[in-house]
């Protein structure tokens, strides 16, 4: 079955400090991919998605995620956190050829960031 | 986002208990998803909709039925709560583009049961 791996269960920096969390996916086909954001008490909210092009992705609040398919990842960076930034966060993937629209979550990644 | 929402936000009940979740969306979207979120799992799927006449099983649709009752519109029911049915439950809605689709997620209910 596919699956997708945050292996960052909880993370806690200091602000101004940079940030990687690690995603990986078992599945082999195209994918797309997505990170989302939960503020604490609020909903998840699309941080980025990859879909084609550029491995690059860039979005919003200043994350930005790097695919590399030959190591099946695509993990979230930022060069500064704020405490703004503590949240939980949830890496995704759906097929690329699926009309499913079945989309497999991480387990998600706690991030504390410290004033 | 205020284009999908959930009622009721917070609810306690008992064990036996029937119980039903609703959504709403005015984004005009055809998919419809209902997922329960728990602690260290993620985000699991418990059953989809692509239209008011298809209804799909998730991973985790024991315990739990939906009805579409139009294309805004997405019900979620536990027929008889038990305790481990506590979770925060999600709705969500994407248009439904094979492939590059995108889910957009309500603000969550929050269900216990004692």
């Amino acid at each position: 079955a596919q699956s997708v791996s945050q292996h960052n269960h909880h993370v806690i920096l200091s602000e101004a400090a940079s940030l990687e969390l690690g995603c990986n996916y078992s599945y082999g086909g195209t994918v797309n991919l997505f990170w989302y954001v939960q503020y604490p008490g609020q909903h998840l909210q699309l941080l980025l998605k990859y879909f084609s092009g550029d491995p690059l992705v860039k979005g919003i609040k200043g994350f930005e995620a790097e695919f590399i398919k030959s190591k099946f990842s695509f993990n979230l960076r930022k060069p500064s956190v704020q405490w703004s930034d503590t949240a939980e966060y949830f890496c995704a993937v759906i097929h690329g050829s699926s009309n499913t629209g079945k989309l497999i979550f991480g387990q998600g990644t706690t991030l504390q960031v410290k004033p | 986002d205020a284009d999908v929402t959930q009622t009721p936000r917070n609810r306690i009940t008992k064990t036996g208990k029937r119980i039903m979740l609703e959504c709403s969306q005015t984004k005009g979207h055809d998919r419809m998803y209902w997922y329960r979120q728990d602690p260290g799992l993620g985000l699991r799927l418990i059953y989809y909709s692509f239209d008011v006449k298809d209804i799909n099983k998730g991973e985790i649709s024991d315990g739990y039925s939906v009805s579409r009752q139009a294309q805004a519109k997405f019900s979620l029911s536990l027929e008889s709560a038990i305790p481990n049915q506590t979770a925060l439950y999600f709705c969500a809605t994407s248009r439904g583009l094979a492939g590059t689709d995108t889910q957009y997620f309500g603000p969550g209910t929050r269900l216990t049961v004692l």
